[in-house]
This record gives C-alpha cells, sequence and structure tokens, in this order.
C-alpha cells in the first residue's frame, strides 16, 4: 500500500527567508503524480505544486520549488522568500496514475512564517 | 478559484439524522470524490464517481453513500450520524481521461454533529 510521510508536524520561517519542508513517501508503482497543497486557516485546500513521476526535471511554480528524489522517494517544497500569506498547513500527496484516482495525504506540516 | 463549489458550507446535525452534502465540479471535470478532514488531521478518502458509478471506496461504512448526476455534480448522504462524524468534507474534482490529472478541491462543507 502507498503510503506518504511528513515528518515535520510544525515549522517556522523568517519572512524573506527560504524553508523546506520533507515529504518522503512509499510506492510500487513507477506511473504517479505528486502535489503540495497549502491549507490556511479557511481550510480551502489549494493546489501549489505538481510532479509527474516520469519527468526528471523538478518542478517550479514561482517561489516554490521541489526536489523529487525518485530513487529515493523523497519530494521535498522550497519556498524562497517567504511571505506572511504563506503560514498555513502544507500537505504532500501522491496520486497513482491508474484508474483510481485516491489521493493519499500525509499528515501535514503547519508553517508559521515570523514578520 | 478551483471552480468546484459546495454547499452548504456549513451546518449542525443532531446525532442520528441524516445530511446530503452537494458539489459541483469544475467545468469539463467527470470525476468526482469525496474526503472527509477530522480537526488536525490529513484528508480520508471516501469514494470516487466517474460518469455516474462509483469506483473506488475508502474505509468507510456503507451509511456513507453518493450520487453522481449526468452533469457530472455529486452528492455526499451521511445516515444516522454519529459524533465522529463531525468533519470538514471535500470534494474535489479532475479529469483523467484528458491527460489532465490535477485534482482540484472546492471549500468544503463543515459538518458538525451534536
Amino acid at each position: 500500500a502507498q503510503t506518504v510521510t511528513q515528518s515535520q508536524p510544525e515549522m517556522s520561517v523568517q519572512e524573506a527567508e527560504t524553508v523546506t519542508l520533507s515529504c518522503t513517501y512509499d510506492t510500487s508503482e513507477s506511473d504517479y503524480y505528486l502535489f503540495w497543497y497549502k491549507q490556511p486557516p479557511s481550510r480551502q485546500m489549494i493546489l501549489v505544486i505538481r510532479q509527474e513521476a516520469y519527468k526528471q526535471q523538478n518542478a517550479t511554480e514561482n517561489r516554490f520549488s521541489v526536489n523529487f528524489q525518485k530513487a529515493a522517494k523523497s519530494f521535498s517544497l522550497k519556498i524562497s522568500d517567504s511571505q506572511l500569506g504563506d503560514a498555513a498547513m502544507y500537505f504532500c500527496a501522491y496520486l497513482y496514475a491508474g484508474n483510481n484516482r485516491k489521493l493519499i495525504w500525509g499528515l501535514g506540516t503547519s508553517l508559521g512564517v515570523n514578520p | 478559484e478551483t471552480g468546484v463549489t459546495q454547499s452548504p458550507t456549513h451546518l449542525i446535525k443532531t446525532r442520528g439524522q441524516q445530511v446530503t452534502l452537494r458539489c459541483s465540479s469544475q467545468s469539463g471535470h467527470n470525476t468526482v470524490s469525496w474526503y472527509q478532514q477530522a480537526l488536525g488531521q490529513g484528508p480520508q478518502f471516501i469514494f470516487q464517481y466517474y460518469r455516474e458509478e462509483e469506483n473506488g471506496r475508502g474505509n468507510f461504512p456503507p451509511r456513507f453513500s453518493g450520487l453522481q448526476f449526468p452533469n457530472y455534480s455529486s452528492e455526499l448522504n451521511v445516515n444516522a450520524l454519529e459524533l465522529d462524524d463531525s468533519a470538514l468534507y471535500l470534494c474535489a474534482s479532475s479529469s483523467p481521461g484528458t491527460g489532465e490529472n490535477t485534482i482540484y478541491f472546492g471549500e468544503g462543507s463543515w459538518l458538525t454533529v451534536v
């Protein structure tokens, strides 16, 4: 069975600094997708970034980038130039590319941003 | 804005009652999934509908049921509500057949069972 592990329940960063959130996963599949979602206090689940497993190039979206290590089954999120609005719960999620499109989630990392 | 809308946003029910939550998927998306997120937890997969058929189910009892309509909107029904059913219920839509594999979420429905 697939699992997703986020080993950092809480993290904090100074405004304008860089922070990295960790995520590891376990799967026997070769075709899958990985996501980072942000959940602010409003509880809306917002897509931050996604990575296709078949792509070697790490995904980037403005200040957000990932370090995808397929062999190590690691998928970390780097937030550069942190802003107060980045404070939220961050979830790492795995999606098998087959028919059953069930997201497998980590327990989340609560990120605080200090002014 | 994801284009996924859910209603109601908040509701309070009494133990033993029944509840129906509704979701309109993003335009063009034919797959809808439902997740339950208890406070302080990650979401848990309830089930998924593809073209009006259930095609995947998580570890939830049969009193959790659903429907998908021809326009791909969906309902989640929960019978015989229990206190532990208090949670945020998230609807997500996607369209895997088009090669677009991103899953978009609505704002959720907060259910409190008293």
